[in-house]
């Protein structure tokens, strides 16, 4: 079946650098794509979306990337701070009522 | 104040012993869903509903109802719940005249015993 999956299920970074995380998506049909993080205790919060017919999109610190040729999406955050920590979600939809999700990249930033 | 209120927060409960979990949004989107997250698995859609008295089941529906009398409102029943419905739940809510972001609520904590 059509699956969304990440490369890592824990990436750490030191405060300051720059992070990146992975994505793979298997559904060539998905025209939308979401990025979410989820503090501890919290739900899943929006950061950025793309659509399928661009190739990148920035936000403030946040860089997404859509390479469709390999159905790979990346987030990119630059200079990571503590509050970064978090477990980050990519989705990505092809109709109105189905998102899936990844199983989620938990981010450790240390000082 | 934009929001989606679930409740309870967290519950403990037997196996068998039917519950309601609550989820009330303010924001007049007709689109909302609920969603089940387990370790391993990310978050799968249990059930969803694109308006009054229009529901669908998603991905993991076994076991669950939804009903959606009111448009604020889109409670999840576990009839007899089983302990493999222990898990962190879920209620989220989109306005699909602006997009497809989806804004969730603060998660429900359930344990079946």
């Amino acid at each position: 079946g059509e699956s969304v999956g990440l490369h890592l299920p824990t990436l750490s970074v030191q405060e300051g650098d720059n992070s990146i995380i992975n994505c793979a998506y298997s559904n060539s049909a998905s025209d939308y794509f979401i990025w979410y993080k989820q503090e501890s205790g919290k739900g899943p919060q929006f950061i950025i979306d793309i659509r399928s017919n661009m190739d990148k999109r920035q936000g403030q610190r946040v860089t997404v990337l859509l390479n469709k040729t390999v159905k790979h999406l990346s987030l990119q955050i630059a200079a990571t701070q503590p509050g970064d920590s978090a477990v980050y979600f990519c989705a990505e939809t092809g109709t109105a009522s189905k998102l899936t999700f990844g199983t989620g990249t938990r981010l450790q930033v240390t000082l | 104040e934009a929001q989606v209120t679930q409740n309870p927060r967290y519950l403990i409960t037997v196996t068998g012993k039917k519950l309601t979990v609550t989820c009330s949004q303010n924001m007049n989107h007709e689109y909302m869903s609920w969603y089940r997250q387990d370790p391993g698995l990310g978050l799968r859609q249990i059930y969803y509903s694109m308006n009054v008295e229009v529901t669908d089941k998603g991905d993991v529906p076994e076991g669950y109802k939804v009903s959606r009398k009111e448009k604020r409102n889109f409670p999840l029943i576990l009839e007899s719940p089983s302990p493999n419905q222990t898990s962190l739940y879920f209620c989220a809510t989109k306005n699909d005249r602006a997009g497809n972001t989806i804004y969730f609520g603060e998660g429900s904590w359930l344990t079946v015993v």
